[in-house]
């Protein structure tokens, strides 16, 4: 069975801390590892990785993949409090007849100000 | 930017009912897909559909049925609702040729009382 694990389930951090929220995954038939931010409505699309060891950035965040390990992490540096959030990794299968994402149970972000 | 729309945003219904819940995917996105995302959960894929065609098949209960029209939009048909159907079922659109890269909708919130 397809399995998408993150850790920490949740975490407490202050403003300007730098946080690493990690995702592993066990898939068959995998594509592609995506990073949703969800505060209270729709998963908001923040990046998607096929390839490991390139790093994708877009501001404060960061991320990258690791298809040897199987696994991925998100970073955020000066966090604000405005990143807290339900952070949503998921994989992309490919199995015939069902090719969707597999989620996470998300980390859980609070950035204190 | 066009987002994705989903109407109604929410919706009381009483067990038995049935429901119809809509979705307008991002112009020139032809894949549509729904999840269920329960309280304190992970989204579920349920089902997608690509060119008016279902196209994969998650974890949709038979009571469920939905289909994809000729302006590329989509609705989600439940009936006999029980008071578990009660979630957040969102709705992703995607290009067939990018269909990992999925962007959600503001969901729809279905209270089953």
């Amino acid at each position: 069975e397809d399995k998408v694990v993150q850790s920490p389930l949740s975490l407490v951090v202050h403003e300007g801390d730098t946080v690493t929220l990690n995702c592993s995954y066990e898939v068959t038939n995998f594509r592609s590892l995506l990073w949703y931010k969800q505060e209270k409505k729709a998963p908001t699309f923040l990046f998607m990785l096929t390839s490991s060891g390139i790093e994708k950035k877009s501001g404060r965040l960061s991320s990258i993949l690791d298809k040897k390990e199987l696994f991925s992490i998100l970073n955020i540096t000066a966090t604000q409090t405005g990143d807290s959030a339900i952070y949503l990794c998921a994989a992309f299968v490919l199995d015939t007849g069902r090719r969707a994402l597999t989620f996470g149970s998300g980390t859980r972000l609070q950035v204190q100000p | 930017a066009a987002g994705v729309i989903q109407s109604p945003r929410h919706l009381i219904k009483e067990k038995r009912e049935t429901a119809t819940l809509k979705c307008y995917p991002i112009p020139r996105h032809d894949t549509v897909y729904w999840y269920q995302q329960g309280p304190g959960q992970d989204p579920q894929f349920l089902i997608s559909f690509y060119e008016k065609m279902q196209s994969d098949k998650g974890s949709i209960p038979d009571r469920f049925s939905a289909q994809q029209f000729s302006d590329y939009h989509s609705e989600l048909n439940m009936s006999s609702l029980e008071l578990g159907d009660s979630a957040l079922y969102f709705c992703a659109s995607s290009l067939r040729t990018l269909r990992d890269e999925q962007y959600f909708g503001p969901g729809t919130r279905l209270t089953v009382t």
